[in-house]
């Protein structure tokens, strides 16, 4: 079963406007999201994270919400650029300790910036 | 500039042969994780390794796979015999525990292909 589930394989938002990427989860006892984007023939990079203690968390043109109730958080980039092209990936985990630990991914939305 | 090494890059191999894949993680770090990527399953964590001992290999099937950490600054992952459906993108990821952040860094993968 999927407990972390992206249903857009794929976006294509117009340069400068706003991107909106979707993820949902079915653990209740996740209460620690994460983001992370990768460019072909990459690994994944970290992007930004969120607690559940949050709702919002923004670092720069990237935003997460966090909504508990619905086990549902998004990613807003805005404005987008191109260089924001990449699969997007949401992952979770219930946080027990301090540090990394293990996660669950989603599938990934591939992000096309059209100039 | 600390990175995550793994190698080789890319393999190619006919059914039932053996593949070994290694990692070496950022030095310093505890915990190591390696996952497989696909196109239906996304991200899956195959298993993962704090101090060199393995804490979770659920989801790596038993008969084929196999992960060990020699040392501090080598994880290995071994397939044998490999079959057509191996072939994804392995990703190898490391972090610390206890740390200030739940991130884990990912190093570039290893793309296997078994025809």
């Amino acid at each position: 079963d999927q407990q972390v589930k992206q249903n857009s394989p794929s976006l294509s938002v117009q340069e400068g406007r706003i991107s909106i990427l979707n993820c949902d989860y079915t653990n209740s006892m996740f209460d620690y999201f994460l983001w992370y984007k990768k460019y072909p023939a990459e690994g994944p990079t970290f992007l930004i994270s969120i607690s559940s203690i949050k709702d919002k968390n923004e670092d720069g043109r990237f935003t997460v919400f966090l909504n508990k109730s619905a086990k549902h958080l998004s990613l807003h980039i805005v404005p987008s650029q191109p260089g924001d092209s990449a699969v997007y990936f949401c992952a979770a985990s219930a946080r027990e300790i301090q540090g990394a630990q293990k996660l669950v991914f989603g599938q990934g939305t591939r992000l096309t910036i059209n100039p | 500039d600390a990175r995550v090494t793994q190698t080789p890059r890319d393999k190619v191999t006919e059914m039932g042969q053996e593949v070994t894949m290694r990692c070496q993680p950022i030095l310093g770090h505890n915990t190591v994780f390696w996952y497989r990527q696909t196109m239906m399953q996304g991200l899956e964590l195959l298993a993962y390794f704090r101090n060199r001992a393995p804490l979770d290999d659920s989801g790596m099937p038993k008969d084929r796979f196999s992960a060990e950490m020699p040392d501090a600054t080598l994880a290995t992952l071994k397939i044998q015999p490999s079959e057509p459906r191996d072939s994804a993108v392995y990703f190898c990821a490391s972090g610390l525990v206890p740390g200030s952040t739940s991130q884990q860094f990912f190093g570039p993968g290893t793309r296997l292909t078994v025809l």
